[in-house]
């Protein structure tokens, strides 16, 4: 029920596409959901987050759509460029301070 | 503002060998939780301290240890390595414990040969 299903594993999009990574959650004692991005060589970097009474939030290129009905989260990334070839992770966390991670998404941008 | 600041950033020890990192949280913040990375098994919280106290605990054997000090910086330390230790262990910080921002270091990748 602590788990988090991240997919899909890996996604390559042309320049300029609109790559979406969906989340899927059991436990609905979750209440916080953010997504990182990681470079290689890097830790995890905070993209947007959200919370469960908000079904959408924008921040810049980045959207996270919220399906608290279904227990599902999504990440869009418009416009996407070659900067953006990363992998991004979905977490979620009860209000603890543990977060609980996706397995990743290895995103590709070609040119 | 400095990031999360974590020593050292390459380590290679043998089985058997005990080991010990160390995390500097941004200034000002008070709560430095752990994390193990692997290929296999992804992202896995391993403890959070706040305060000095650990607060919360993932479920990792006894051998995976930590502490924090009076200036919030801690650290954790893994005694008899195994293979399956190796990783990158990153720490991340929040300015206190709940549903905080975590802000992560770049880790430190430990290798078990």
């Amino acid at each position: 029920q602590q788990q988090v299903k991240q997919s899909p594993q890996s996604l390559i999009v042309q320049k300029g596409g609109i790559p979406i990574i969906n989340c899927a959650y059991e436990n609905t004692a979750f209440d916080y959901f953010p997504w990182y991005q990681q470079f290689p060589g890097k830790g995890p970097a905070l993209l947007i987050a959200i919370r469960p009474d908000v079904s959408e939030k924008k921040e810049g290129r980045f959207t996270i759509s919220f399906n608290k009905s279904a227990k599902q989260f999504s990440l869009h990334i418009m416009d996407s460029q070659p900067g953006d070839s990363a992998t991004y992770f979905c977490a979620a966390s009860t209000g603890f301070q543990k977060l609980v991670f996706g397995t990743g998404t290895r995103l590709l941008v070609s040119p | 503002k400095a990031g999360v600041t974590q020593t050292p950033r390459y380590l290679i020890k043998t089985r058997g060998q005990q080991v010990t990192l160390s995390c500097s949280p941004i200034s000002g913040h008070r709560s430095v939780s752990w994390y193990q990375q692997t290929p296999g098994q992804g992202l896995q919280f391993l403890f959070e301290y706040f305060s000095e106290t650990q607060r919360n605990k993932g479920n990792f054997p006894g051998r995976f240890s930590g502490r924090q000090f009076s200036n919030s910086r801690s650290e954790m330390n893994v005694s008899t390595l195994e293979l399956g230790d190796s990783a990158l262990y990153l720490c991340a910080s929040s300015l206190r414990q709940g549903t905080e921002t975590q802000y992560f270091g770049p880790g430190t990748r430990l290798l078990v040969l």
